[in-house]
């Protein structure tokens, strides 16, 4: 099925250590986003990618880089892992900025730092 | 940033209509009015979203108070699939492109 895909879908980490996380989409939309989800809330932006080559800050980006390897592709980075960014990751594609349709999630990234 | 504001919970039986309402009294005039909902362990789904008008699709509508300063999500006839938290959210585009999340209300559908 179309959609939007994220590896891996969990992960423990150490405090200190790096990891990437991956999402891809085969919709063909320009636009992309990283968000997280703790407990009980609702979902905070880190970044996005109005397009191949862009990206810009969201809500929450400090401890997090990101790369729009192409169209498909946009990769989430954690350089020093700390227990503040245990959370469930989602990544969300668009086909437009402008606001005129709907986000498609993944199905997240279960995340714990330790 | 516009926020919005929801009841934490709501309840309905399986087959009758649900009402969910949704406050924005700061939304600006370029924020779109967005629904998601979630299920447990999966990433938001898109239920429905509009600007000023009233707007149908085969999940639900979505009626606009013509202040926009409120909205109401119209489930016709909930299933017991209908359980999950629904998030109203802003969609917020001047300057930015993001969505603004709420805490959103959790429905219980009974059978």
């Amino acid at each position: 099925n179309a959609g939007v895909t994220q590896t891996p879908k969990f992960q423990v980490l150490k405090t200190g250590q790096s990891m990437t996380l991956q999402c891809a989409q085969d919709m063909n939309h320009n636009s992309m986003y990283w968000y997280r989800q703790d407990p009980g809330m609702g979902l905070r932006l880190i970044y996005y990618s109005a397009s191949e080559g862009t990206t810009d800050k969201g809500e929450v980006p400090n401890g997090y880089n990101v790369s729009r390897l192409n169209k498909r592709e946009f990769s989430l980075r954690l350089e020093s892992a700390a227990p503040s960014q245990t959370s469930v990751y989602f990544c969300a594609s668009s086909e437009s900025l402008l606001g005129l349709v709907g986000y498609t999630f993944g199905s997240g990234t279960r995340l714990t730092v330790v | 940033d516009a926020k919005t504001t929801q009841p934490n919970s709501m309840e309905s039986n399986e087959e009758e209509p649900v009402h969910l309402p949704c406050n924005h009294s700061t939304i600006s005039g370029t924020d779109y009015i967005h629904w998601y909902r979630q299920l447990p362990s999966q990433g938001p789904e898109y239920v429905i979203h509009g600007l000023t008008s009233n707007v149908n699709n085969r999940m639900a509508s979505l009626a606009i108070a013509e202040d926009r300063k409120s909205s109401t999500l119209i489930l016709h006839r909930a299933t017991l699939r209908d359980a999950a938290v629904y998030y109203c959210i802003l969609r917020v585009l001047y300057n930015t492109d993001k969505l603004i999340f709420g805490t959103g209300t959790r429905l219980q559908v009974f059978p």
